[in-house]
């Protein structure tokens, strides 16, 4: 139940084309969802966050599009662009109690690679 | 650059041998947690500290320790070092307790040989 599953776990794309990575939950507790980008032999770099109160958020090219009743939610890149290429993982938090008190969970992460 | 630092950037140890990885958290951050990331297992969250008390564990082995002090810099103590513990190890830290902005450093690269 405290899986993130992420797919896919490559994805080639032109330069100008849309980028999109989907995530799914099973807690239903999970309400912070953020992603993450990671460049090699760096940290990850948080990109965009939404709370399932919205069903969709935009910060420039990035798109975080939320279901919050199918328990999943994607990250779309708009215009991507070469530069745009690393490792992008979904990730999933819970407010409540217990063992899974302010823990990110992480998908298995998107190795993205866009062509020029 | 994140804000969190962490050092040292790699360490190349024996197996057996104990090492620790230090963090500084953001000015400002309260909680401190500690990450592994490995090909085969990805990110997973090893332990969290807000303001110098432990709020959870994650799948932390007993051979792992770690400690947040009094100016919030927090260590990560692995010890009798196996061959499977070679990983990259992240701290990050937020502000708040949870479901806050977590920024992460840029790791310890851990080698057992």
């Amino acid at each position: 139940q405290q899986q993130v599953k992420q797919s896919p776990q490559s994805l080639i794309v032109q330069k100008g084309g849309i980028s999109i990575i989907n995530c799914a939950y099973e807690n239903t507790a999970f309400d912070y969802f953020p992603w993450y980008q990671q460049f090699p032999g760096k940290g990850p770099a948080l990109l965009i966050a939404i709370r399932p109160d919205v069903s969709e958020k935009k910060e420039g090219r990035f798109t975080i599009s939320f279901n919050k009743s199918a328990k999943q939610f994607s990250l779309h890149i708009m215009d991507s662009q070469p530069g745009d290429s690393a490792t992008y993982f979904c990730a999933a938090s819970t407010n409540a109690g217990g063992t899974s008190y302010g823990k990110l969970t992480f998908g298995q992460g998107t190795i993205l690679t866009v062509h020029p | 650059d994140s804000g969190v630092t962490q050092t040292p950037k790699h360490l190349i140890t024996a197996t057996g041998q104990r090492v620790t990885l230090r963090c500084s958290p953001r000015s400002g951050d309260l909680s401190v947690y500690w990450y592994q990331q490995s090909l085969d297992q990805g990110l997973q969250f090893l332990i969290h500290y807000y303001n110098g008390e432990e709020r959870a564990k994650g799948n932390i082995l007993e051979r792992f320790s770690a400690q947040q002090f009094p100016d919030l810099h927090s260590e990560l103590n692995l010890s009798s070092l196996e061959l499977g513990d070679s990983a990259l190890y992240f701290c990050a830290s937020s502000v708040g307790r949870a479901n806050t902005e977590a920024f992460f450093g840029q790791g310890t690269r851990l080698t057992v040989v």
